[in-house]
């Protein structure tokens, strides 16, 4: 089945400065693969996807590039705010399956 | 409009009990899928209902079951507990079958002692 891995599982930055997670997924199948943000006490939140059939996709400050031949993909985050402190989860799904695998979370830290 | 709502948002159980959580969609959307949230394991995939059929299920024991009624409402049940079962269980929504665009509720956070 499907495997995602997330690195890093902690990062710190300095507000301003950009962050950067990548994950990486075993199978060449998927075609789904979308980011969220978890803050303390909520669920998760959607904040940007992408499908297979494109290399990137930016939403003001968050951008997200997939590598399909290397089976891997990152979300940016520019002119980062003490307001982006969270967990942040990749995941990815095949065509036709009904559920995410999700990486194990990025803890992102914004020192003001 | 209004998000995607969970009851009870917190619960304690003993070891044997079974617990049963609620879950009710946005308006006017028919897939439900649940997930289970713990620090070793991370967001692990239950199952999926969409037009009250069970779609997918996850790696998961058949202590754990769900149904989704005709209003999109769905439950799931968690019987005979066990202390490895505390977790955050999240439902999510979306308007079609699918992991498209989910919105998640903010969970039920069971505790078994």
């Amino acid at each position: 089945g499907e495997n995602v891995e997330q690195h890093p599982s902690t990062l710190s930055v300095q507000e301003g400065d950009s962050a950067v997670i990548k994950c990486t997924y075993s199978d060449s199948a998927s075609n789904y693969f979308p980011w969220y943000k978890q803050e303390l006490g909520k669920g998760p939140q959607l904040i940007i996807d992408i499908r297979s059939n494109v290399g990137e996709k930016k939403d003001q400050r968050i951008a997200v590039t997939l590598n399909k031949t290397a089976k891997h993909f990152s979300l940016h985050i520019t002119e980062t705010q003490p307001e982006d402190s969270a967990v942040y989860f990749c995941a990815a799904s095949s065509g036709g399956s009904e559920k995410l695998v999700f990486g194990k979370g990025t803890k992102l830290t914004v020192n003001p | 409009k209004a998000g995607v709502t969970q009851t009870p948002r917190y619960l304690i159980k003993t070891r044997g009990q079974q617990v049963t959580l609620s879950c009710s969609p946005i308006s006017g959307h028919r897939s439900v899928s649940w997930y289970q949230q713990t620090p070793g394991q991370g967001l692990q995939f239950l199952f999926e209902y969409f037009s009250e059929t069970q779609r997918n299920k996850g790696n998961f024991p058949g202590r754990f079951s769900g149904r989704q009624f005709s209003n999109s409402r769905s439950e799931m049940n968690v019987s005979t507990l066990e202390l490895g079962d505390s977790a955050l269980y999240l439902c999510a929504s979306s308007p079609a079958t699918g992991p498209y665009g989910y919105t998640f509720g903010s969970g039920t956070r069971l505790t078994v002692v």
